[in-house]
């Protein structure tokens, strides 16, 4: 099992331009999310989608889209890229987070990263 | 909304020194809390968890005691070693108003052992 993949690994844009970072599953992971991390911030949820054909927004979502294209993957695209997207993107999944659930079914499983620079 | 609150780092200590890496948390409900590590140049990966009130998560020599009553889930390790060196970030399962819970996270605590 591979896990959590994310591509490109690094990315550089110039404002303006538009990109979509990819992310797979192949955990049969209900839920999948976003995160970028920026130095002293920790992880912020960007999107998250609880369960194949939803999405929702997180804690930062402007200037980003989402597709849950089928169960194993999720996708981010950056429409017209900012310097301040500059930033490492983690992808994640869990087995969901329905309240109630099991409780185990919280913990989430990331991705390598994908280190994004915007001149 | 739920938060995650750790000591700054970053945490110095040299091979097979004592570690504490404080971390208490504002919830309502009763969340899950966890721990987690990123290496250099990785994601981030599960060190340890609980689920309820006392539950002690352990794993390769590190431990953490769920305490309700003063809110905290504090990282601690008898004997660090180099290969520690990390970053550290605590967090707790959220529930949203859509009935689906997220994961809030500290903002992690960088630990360097030197030999």
């Amino acid at each position: 099992n591979a896990g959590v993949t994310q591509t490109p690994k690094f990315q550089v844009l110039k404002t303006g331009q538009s990109m979509t970072l990819q992310c797979a599953q192949d955990m049969n992971h209900n839920s999948m999310y976003w995160y970028r991390q920026d130095p002293g911030m920790g992880l912020r949820l960007i999107y998250y989608s609880a369960s194949e054909g939803t999405t929702d927004k997180g804690e930062v979502p402007n200037g980003y889209n989402v597709s849950r294209l089928n169960k194993r993957e999720f996708s981010l695209r950056l429409e017209s890229a900012a310097p301040s997207q500059t930033s490492v993107y983690f992808c994640a999944s869990s087995r969901g987070g329905l309240a109630g659930g099991p409780k185990d079914y919280n913990e989430q499983f990331f991705g390598p990263g994908t280190r994004l620079t915007v001149l | 909304g739920d938060s995650v609150t750790q000591m700054e780092g970053p945490v110095t200590l040299s091979e097979e020194a004592f570690l504490t890496i404080n971390c208490t948390y504002t919830a309502t409900g009763y969340p899950s809390l966890f721990w987690y590590v990123q290496y250099p140049g990785e994601g981030l990966q599960l060190l340890l968890k609980a689920t309820k009130a006392d539950d002690k998560g352990s794993n390769k020599g590190f431990e953490a005691t769920y305490r309700k009553e003063t809110t905290s889930f504090h990282l601690e390790k008898g004997s660090v070693q180099v290969s520690d060196s990390a970053v550290y970030f605590c967090a707790l399962s959220e529930l949203g108003n859509t009935g689906f819970q997220k994961l809030v996270f500290g903002t992690g605590t960088r630990l360097l052992v030197s030999p």
